[in-house]
């Protein structure tokens, strides 16, 4: 199956900086990438998606300035937590399309911890 | 809108048993696509089985089958022989990805475990 590559898979920070974290599809040219946020022992929920060269759609609820997404190529997608606060912290999952009709695939996750 | 229900919050089997984890989705569509992902503790998402809507067949993968009754917007697991790696949680997904911005959508997902 194809690969997406997700980093980092920990990270810890302090409260009030940014983190960036990379989605990157390594066999295959994604066209649509999607970033989700897992609460321990519940379900993803989808945060945005994200198409190569144009805006990010943001999921009712999220707030855009916070959550900074780029998808800058067809094999990278970063998401970045701007001014990072305690309840910030939570596992993030990216997933790609490698093209319609087909399924996602999803990175390794990254679990982030706002100190 | 879409949306994805899994009745289940946790089930459990015996090792080689065969167990059914129950899906139901709403939606006015009339082709999309569904699936069967596994989370295990690693967290790493893994598909299990996917199943296009147009297709009266019910997809099979080894162990793995479904039950799909689109009238009734109904999407059953079927977990055959049950192993202990088959520990994990499982989320139902639906998904249209027609176009570029369609999104894949999760249900709340059924924690199983497989007892030795």
């Amino acid at each position: 199956g194809a690969v997406v590559s997700q980093h980092p898979s920990r990270v810890i920070c302090k409260s009030g900086t940014s983190v960036k974290i990379e989605c990157r599809s390594l066999d295959f040219q994604a066209t649509t990438m999607f970033w989700y946020r897992q609460f321990p022992k519940q379900s993803l929920m989808l945060m945005a998606t994200s198409n190569e060269g144009s805006k990010a759609t943001y999921e009712q609820g999220v707030e855009k300035d916070k959550f900074l997404i780029n998808h800058a190529s067809l094999t990278l997608s970063t998401l970045t937590v701007t001014s990072a606060h305690p309840e910030d912290s939570s596992f993030y999952i990216c997933s790609a399309i490698r093209s319609l009709n087909t399924e996602a695939f999803f990175g390794q996750g990254t679990r982030l911890t706002v100190v | 809108a879409q949306t994805v229900t899994q009745s289940q919050p946790e089930m459990s089997v015996q090792e080689a048993e065969t167990v059914t984890l129950s899906c139901t989705y709403d939606t006015s569509e009339n082709n999309y696509y569904l699936f069967w992902y596994k989370q295990p503790p690693s967290r790493q998402m893994i598909l299990v089985i996917r199943q296009e809507a147009y297709k009266q067949q019910n997809a099979t993968e080894n162990r793995f089958s479904v039950n799909f009754q689109k009238a009734a917007k109904s999407f059953s697991l079927k977990i055959s022989d049950s192993q202990l790696g088959d520990t994990a949680m499982y989320f139902c997904a639906f998904g249209l990805l027609k176009t570029s911005y369609d999104k894949v959508i999760f249900g709340p997902g059924t924690s199983l475990s497989v007892i030795p």
